[in-house]
């Protein structure tokens, strides 16, 4: 089946650790997404990648980081500098350089311990 | 992933009837606008998109109703079902605005049997 997987589906983290979430598609997207979800709110972009080996900042960049080393691998960084990572994280891609057709991952939730 | 359904409004159907979801947007010079749906501790899903240019636009089951003069849109689920029940949100997206979507906090329904 081609879609989108991101895993782990639950990640904790410890203070001052940094860990990384997966997310990989065999959609053949130029471009990915990482989404944060926070309770009552809208998606809000960290990082978007429109081809691989670059990426850019979205809104609320500081505290990720990103590489986009192969097409088919977006990984996200949560590092010790993001004060509030507890949140549900959602990898996305699109087949054009638009995101009008988003396909999500079934996302990752980060808690902090 | 479970709590995204928390804090937002709750939209309550029998089910069978019809159900309308509303969504203000913000950006007049939006061209694109999306409605997805998210099940508890899974992405979102997209439903319909409608262009700028188009007042009305039908899926299977779904409406979608743009009023630019207001900047409203609207979903209708005909004859909702209790796999219906789900957050639903907007999104709104231009061509112009570097790959960037906006998306709405969304609307819990809840499909009563």
């Amino acid at each position: 089946d081609g879609g989108i997987t991101q895993s782990p589906k639950y990640l904790f983290r410890k203070e001052g650790q940094n860990v990384t979430l997966s997310c990989e598609q065999n959609l053949n997207h130029d471009a990915m997404y990482w989404y944060r979800q926070d309770p009552g709110q809208g998606l809000r972009l960290i990082y978007y990648s429109q081809i691989v080996n670059d990426f850019q900042k979205g809104d609320i960049a500081e505290g990720y980081s990103v590489s986009r080393e192969k097409k088919e691998s977006f990984p996200l960084t949560v590092t010790s500098a993001q004060k509030n990572p507890t949140a549900f994280y959602l990898c996305a891609s699109s087949p054009g350089h638009h995101p009008e057709k988003l396909f999500f991952g079934s996302g990752t939730q980060l808690s902090v311990l | 992933g479970e709590n995204v359904g928390l804090h937002l409004p709750t939209l309550s159907v029998q089910e069978g009837d019809n159900s309308i979801i509303n969504c203000a947007y913000s950006n007049s010079a939006s061209d694109y606008f999306i409605w997805y749906k998210q099940e508890s501790g899974k992405g979102p899903q997209f439903i319909i998109d409608i262009r700028s240019n188009m007042d009305k636009r039908q899926g299977q089951r779904v409406t979608v109703l743009l009023n630019k003069t207001v900047k409203h849109l609207s979903l209708q689920i005909a004859a909702t079902q209790p796999g219906d029940s789900a957050v639903y949100f907007c999104a709104e997206g231009s061509m112009d605005s570097s790959y960037k979507l906006i998306f709405g906090s969304g609307t819990r329904l809840l499909v009563r049997p």
